[in-house]
């Protein structure tokens, strides 16, 4: 069964500080990985999207890696701002043609503090 | 405002009654999804739409629910019956053909449901 899986399940960082969510996936075959930011009461929206080939992809602050091989992916927000409190949620793909291909993760929960 | 656009944004409602949510994608996007999604969990599909047709319904999709997208633009999404169960976040996005590095869906703000 496709399944991702997220770590930690929250965190809470200070204003300016950096930080890391993790994410492992067991989805074959592989197609693409996502991570998506949700505001509370909001819906996702896409930070970025990273195929086999990239191992690395920034969006301003925010920069995702994925390993391929041992099946990982990572989220690292720098210098974090108050409004980088939200739900940051790893979706796996397994299909180009993927909106009702992606297997979702729970999500991180994220709050930063002043 | 472009983006997708979901109504209402909250439902209150008693078991056993229908409820029906809407979903206006952008403009121009052919495919249109529905998922549900419970607090603290991430989505999980329930149907998706190309154009006016229904490609798939996931299981979590009983024959309570029942999904449209009459011309191929907004779709409706029901529920009859509504159980207690039924309490989510019942978000819609919407995509263009994928592209090489994969389809870029655009979510909208979700029908928070609270069946009483």
């Amino acid at each position: 069964k496709n399944q991702v899986e997220q770590s930690p399940q929250s965190l809470i960082i200070l204003e300016g500080k950096n930080c890391t969510l993790q994410c492992n996936y067991t989805v074959s075959p592989f197609s693409n990985l996502r991570w998506y930011k949700q505001d509370t009461g909001r819906g996702p929206v896409s930070l970025t999207i990273m195929t086999f080939s990239e191992n690395t992809k920034s969006n301003r602050r925010y920069t995702a890696t994925l390993d391929a091989d041992t099946k990982q992916s990572s989220l690292h927000i720098t210098a974090s701002q108050l409004s980088d409190s939200a739900s940051y949620i790893c979706v796996v793909s397994d299909n180009k043609a993927a909106g009702n291909k992606l297997t979702f993760g729970g999500g991180t929960r994220v709050l930063v503090k002043p | 405002d472009t983006g997708v656009s979901q109504d209402p944004r909250h439902k209150i409602t008693k078991r056993g009654q229908n409820v029906t949510f809407r979903c206006d994608p952008i403009s121009e996007h052919n495919r249109l999804y529905w998922y549900r999604q419970t607090l603290g969990q991430g989505p999980e599909f329930l149907t998706y739409f190309q154009n006016e047709a229904q490609l798939e319904k996931s299981r979590l999709l009983s024959d309570r629910f029942s999904a449209e997208r009459p011309k191929g633009s907004f779709s409706t999404l029901e529920i009859q019956r509504t159980e207690q169960g039924d309490s989510a976040m019942y978000l819609c996005a919407s995509s263009l053909n994928p592209t090489g590095s994969g389809e870029k869906l655009f979510f909208g703000s979700g029908t928070q449901l609270s069946v009483l």
